[in-house]
């Protein structure tokens, strides 16, 4: 089925490891989001991609790195995770630049950092 | 600074009610403005967006409205069920760039 799949739905690791988090999309959206959802501070946005090989920082990019090698898939990794990186991530994509913008979420990644 | 707020955190109604959803944002320049619906546990599910050249939009029993010039949208549900029990998160899109500042959200809960 079309849409935008995360994988893993959960995640248990512990502090300094390097950590994956995948994300895929059907759609052949341009732009792609990675948000990580905490209480007390919402959905804040972590990396974010125009295309292929673009990608920028967000609100928090720190400790994280993104890479955009083909237009469906976009890969968010912690690169030696920490407590404070314990969180629910989405990813998103959207068709920015068309008259349909709207954002299309994964169901998410719960992600313990022990 | 660009923000976004919801109020109230959270909102208990009978069913049949119909409610009332605020959103509140800084800077009126806005790009877009989309409502969303959260269920625990899962994604979030885009309800309506409202570009920032329109003053409302309807889908089924909802209807968004934006109003720049006060800084506020409201999600108008009509004749609410217990289904309709979620997080509603508002989202602001501002012009020149891409990103998309979230509301904290407003926890629905609707009583049979």
């Amino acid at each position: 089925d079309a849409g935008i799949t995360q994988s893993p739905r959960y995640k248990i690791t512990e502090t300094g490891r390097q950590v994956t988090l995948m994300c895929h999309q059907t759609w052949s959206h341009s732009y792609m989001f990675w948000y990580r959802q905490d209480l007390g501070h919402g959905l804040r946005l972590i990396y974010y991609s125009a295309a292929a090989d673009i990608t920028d920082k967000g609100e928090v990019p720190d400790g994280y790195v993104v890479s955009r090698s083909k237009t469906e898939n976009f890969p968010l990794t912690l690169e030696s995770a920490t407590r404070s990186q314990t969180s629910v991530y989405f990813c998103a994509s959207s068709p920015m630049g068309s008259t349909n913008e709207k954002l299309f979420f994964g169901s998410g990644t719960q992600l313990s950092v022990l | 600074k660009q923000e976004v707020t919801q109020i109230p955190a959270a909102l208990s109604v009978p069913e049949g009610e119909n409610l009332v959803l605020n959103c509140s944002f800084t800077d009126s320049a806005i790009y877009n403005l989309q409502w969303f619906r959260q269920d625990p546990g899962k994604g979030l599910t885009s309800l309506l967006l409202i570009q920032s050249s329109q003053r409302e939009q309807t889908s089924g029993r909802l209807n968004a409205s934006l109003d720049k010039s006060s800084g506020r949208s409201t999600l108008y549900i009509a004749a609410s069920q217990p289904g309709d029990s979620a997080t509603y998160l508002c989202a602001v899109r501002w012009g020149g760039g891409f990103k998309t500042i979230f509301g904290a959200g407003t926890r629905l809960f609707v009583k049979a």
